[in-house]
């Protein structure tokens, strides 16, 4: 299996703009999460999935936030519109959460590094 | 509320023992876990423990959790360069729900 692909892996993009964030989670898990990662707040939970459904979307920042998982394979996040302040890294992770296997590890994408001008 | 506290940084020489610490509030906690960044990476499980044990070891990694003082530590024996990371200790309660992160301890190896 290739892991957890996100796509694009950088995005520049100016104020006022709408980005979107792809994410292709590993074949067969059932939960996919978002995260943002800046130096200010660290790891931040934005939203999760289970079975396509969204879980638990508290961490969603505001309104111009929002996330779609159409179906087991893709997921993506948009930012409409961007501001200099969501500037991060953002992590998309799947997992197959089974009590007591592996401690239902969470395997992680590469990120996709958001710098909104 | 739940929170998970790491000091951020750490600094040792090449093949000393490396110690980062991590306390957390929720006593619930069933699966306590340390994640590894490498530079311009995403996040790699390391090790995890369930809470109802209290040591674990896995070739040059020990963890040592302590409920009673909700405390989890990863001990890192002869510590290479390669070891240059941050390190996030994470908590969650039971399978189907998030992590919980720290905000990572970054640990710089010299030679």
């Amino acid at each position: 299996d290739a892991g957890v692909i996100q796509s694009p892996r950088h995005e520049v993009t100016e104020m006022g703009q709408e980005v979107t964030l792809r994410c292709k989670p590993i074949s067969g898990h059932d939960y996919l999460f978002w995260y943002r990662q800046t130096m200010m707040r660290g790891l931040e939970l934005l939203i999760y999935f289970n079975n396509n459904v969204p879980i638990d979307d508290s961490g969603m920042p505001e309104d111009r936030f929002s996330a779609k998982m159409p179906n087991a394979s893709f997921s993506t996040l948009k930012i409409q519109p961007s501001e200099p302040r969501d500037s991060a890294v953002y992590f998309c992770a799947s997992s197959l959460e089974v009590e007591g296997a592996r401690g239902n590890e969470q395997f992680f994408g590469p990120g996709t590094r958001l710098t909104v001008l | 509320g739940e929170d998970v506290e790491q000091s951020l940084f750490l600094s040792v020489r090449e093949g000393d023992s490396s110690v980062i610490n991590c306390t957390y509030t929720d006593s619930s906690s069933t699966y306590l876990y340390w994640y590894k960044q490498e530079p311009g990476a995403g996040l790699q499980l390391l090790t995890y423990i369930f809470s109802n044990m209290d040591m674990k070891q896995d070739q040059r990694l020990t963890v040592l959790l302590n409920k009673k003082d909700k405390h989890l530590s990863l001990r890192i024996a002869d510590t290479q360069t390669g070891d240059s990371a941050i390190y996030f200790c994470a908590e969650k309660h039971q399978a189907g729900t998030a992590l919980i992160f720290g905000k990572g301890t970054t640990l710089s190896v010299s030679s």
